[in-house]
């Protein structure tokens, strides 16, 4: 089956330092990846939708130039965190469409990144 | 804006026995659903899907529901197990191949 990973799985940083997690799917390839983001004991929110040679879309309330989407390649998409803060503490998940297989909207899910922002 | 919501923030059942998870969703372009089981700590695992042109689908001891006339979704886990143990959320695309919309999340706690 289609696999999506997270790297790293976990991150502890400095408030005011940037952060790169690196979402990638392994065994096909993924024109549009979505990025997540979960607070303890609430759910998943989507943040923004990565395609593929062009500009990630956000949705309303993220802020496109704290949070970096690249997405330069079929397997890789990255969230860079700019200038972290406690609040931005969070898990981040991730998650890829495989237009080669199944349904046009089926979701494949990373293992998701803690990140902690001291 | 339109949201996807659970009814219950925690059920608690007994081992063997059935449960049933619920979901409510407000958003009528929505036409497929899915339900995540996700464990402390890990990304959300695949239970099962259904789309709008069907009312119910079963799987390997999972049942989903949907009721497009008063927009409500349900999971139904048979004979549950401890390894059933974790927070359910119920997810929604709104019509589109877009981004899902998830619901707030059910915290099934299986007593022996």
């Amino acid at each position: 089956g289609a696999v999506v990973s997270q790297h790293p799985s976990w991150v502890i940083c400095k408030s005011g330092t940037s952060v790169k997690i690196e979402c990638r799917s392994l065994d096909f390839q993924a024109t549009t990846m979505f990025w997540y983001r979960q607070f303890p004991k609430q759910s998943l929110m989507l943040m923004a939708t990565s395609n593929e040679g062009s500009k990630a879309t956000y949705e309303q309330g993220v802020e496109k130039d704290k949070f970096l989407i690249n997405h330069a390649s079929l397997t890789l998409s990255t969230l860079t965190v700019t200038s972290a803060h406690p609040e931005d503490s969070s898990f981040y998940i991730c998650s890829a469409r495989d237009p080669s297989g199944g349904p046009p909207d089926t979701q494949y899910f990373g293992p998701g990144t803690r990140l902690t922002v001291l | 804006g339109e949201s996807v919501g659970l009814h219950l923030p925690t059920l608690s059942v007994q081992e063997g026995d059935n449960s049933i998870i619920n979901c409510a969703y407000s958003n009528s372009a929505s036409d497929y659903f899915i339900w995540y089981k996700q464990e402390s700590g890990k990304g959300p695992q695949f239970i099962i899907d259904i789309r709008s042109n069907m009312d119910k689908r079963q799987g390997q001891r999972v049942t989903v529901l949907l009721n497009k006339t008063v927009k409500h979704l349900s999971l139904q886990i048979a004979a549950t197990q401890p390894g059933d143990s974790a927070v359910y959320f119920c997810a929604e695309n709104g019509g589109g191949a877009d981004g899902l919309t998830f619901g707030k999340g059910t915290h099934l706690i299986i007593q022996p």
